[in-house]
């Protein structure tokens, strides 16, 4: 079972690009990589998945490096509503591959 | 589409009763997700179900839960005799799965206090 390891917190401003990294040295191959996001008082939320290189949306890009140990998130131009937990996630192949959330990255984004 | 609907969005019930959760799914997704929030343990899988089968139910805590996926559009988690110990926020989310499993979509989450 693929473990992840991620900051417990992070502090930023806003405008400013922030970048969360996530190891996950025993990942599988055919997990993909996967980060949520969280507000209080809610579920969380998809932000973006993928397998290998990058990965881009309108709320965020994700790089993996050739060996997948490691992924990382970056927002750009964090606003205060980008404060929350962000969990990275490794699995999901559809074969009874557990999905686990880790302990997540609290991030504040101060004005 | 309403999203994952959950009920109820709280619950107070005493120590020994039983707690029955539920879940509608959104429409077209085939694999539903249950999973328990707490400080202490922070956000776990209880049980997976694709296409209505319970895939791997190894996250349940004990012979006290229990989970049923009857049809496409309804699940339950529930907890028999319930404990203290298991408040926490119930979640649980839906997705399309073909291969992999796609973005999860969270329902608000039902909050159960067991006194």
């Amino acid at each position: 079972l693929a473990k992840t390891t991620q900051p417990i917190s992070m502090d930023s401003y806003e405008g400013q690009e922030v970048n969360i990294t996530c190891s996950h040295n025993n990942i599988a191959t055919n997990d993909y990589i996967t980060w949520y996001q969280q507000f209080p008082s809610q579920g969380p939320r998809f932000i973006i998945q993928g397998y290998k290189t990058k990965v881009t949306n309108e709320v965020a890009s994700l790089f993996i490096p050739a060996d997948r140990k490691s992924s990382t998130l970056s927002l750009p131009r964090v606003s205060l509503s980008d404060t929350a937990v962000y969990y990275c996630l490794v699995g999901g192949d559809n074969a009874g591959n557990m999905l686990t959330f880790g302990g997540g990255t609290r991030l504040m984004v101060k004005p | 589409d309403a999203g994952v609907i959950q009920s109820p969005r709280h619950e107070v019930t005493e120590m020994g009763q039983e707690v029955t959760l539920r879940c509608k799914p959104i429409s077209g997704h085939n694999s539903l997700f249950w999973y328990r929030q707490t400080m202490m343990r922070g956000l776990e899988l209880l049980i997976y179900f694709n296409n209505n089968v319970p895939i791997d139910d190894s996250g349940m805590p004990e012979d006290r839960f229990s989970a049923k996926m009857p049809n496409a559009s309804f699940s339950t988690l529930k907890i028999q005799p319930s404990e203290p110990r298991d408040s926490a926020v119930y979640f649980c989310a839906s997705s399309f799965t073909s291969g992999r499993v796609y973005e999860q979509y969270f329902g608000p989450g039902t909050r159960l206090t067991v006194t």
